[in-house]
């Protein structure tokens, strides 16, 4: 059974600072996402890493992809209070049939003015 | 515009009446899924549909029923809600193959 790891599940960090979300997962994919939740909102799509090395940038986040230590960093450059939010990584199994999302629980950013 | 409808957005019941949360999509994707979020679990899937009369259950399909008669929709039927039922609920669709998915905007399920 596919898990995914999530860490730390709480950030606290002031805004101007550098941080990095983890995300580690349990069975061999090549295809790792990024979303973005505000309370009571909707996922919003941040990155879609499909490829071993894979690097995404989009202001100040930067996501990237090791298929073989199967890791996903999401790293927040010089952060913002607009970036509060709750962060997931998602991954789906190589292969046909159901194509299902197996979500990490969350990290719950809040930046700090 | 592209998009994920859900209906409705929020909405209080009374344990054993049924109901159903609709979802419809505008993109002509093949699969569908529903997902229900729960503090400290994440997100888990409830059922998918890789196409028109093709369903099949996901990680905790218990209490829930879906259809899929035409493409665009995808309703989610509760039989019989009860209490461990409430939660927030997404549906999701994608094109089949290495595509992105696009959320609805949640249905939040309150059952008494």
């Amino acid at each position: 059974e596919l898990k995914v790891e999530q860490n730390p599940l709480f950030l606290s960090m002031q805004e101007g600072k550098n941080y990095t979300i983890y995300c580690n997962y349990s069975t061999t994919s090549d295809r790792l996402y990024w979303y973005r939740q505000d309370p009571g909102k909707s996922l919003e799509s941040l990155f879609v890493l499909l490829s071993n090395g894979a690097v995404k940038q989009e202001g100040r986040l930067m996501a990237s992809l090791d298929t073989k230590a199967r890791l996903s960093t999401l790293h927040i450059t010089a952060a913002v209070h607009d970036l509060s939010a709750t962060y997931f990584c998602a991954v789906d199994i190589r292969g046909f049939g159901n194509e299902k999302l197996t979500f990490g629980t969350g990290t719950r950013l809040t930046i700090i003015p | 515009e592209a998009q994920v409808t859900q209906n409705p957005r929020y909405l209080i019941t009374v344990t054993g009446k049924k109901l159903t949360v609709t979802c419809s999509q505008n993109m002509n994707h093949e699969y569908m899924s529903w997902y229900r979020q729960d503090p400290g679990l994440g997100l888990r899937q409830i059922y998918y549909s890789m196409n028109v009369e093709v369903t099949d259950k996901g990680d905790v399909p218990e209490g829930y029923k879906v259809s899929r008669k035409e493409k665009r929709n995808f309703p989610l039927i509760l039989e019989s809600p009860s209490p461990n039922q409430t939660s927030l609920y997404f549906c999701a669709s994608k094109r089949t193959g290495i595509y992105g998915y696009t959320f609805g905007s949640g249905t939040r399920l309150t059952v008494v």
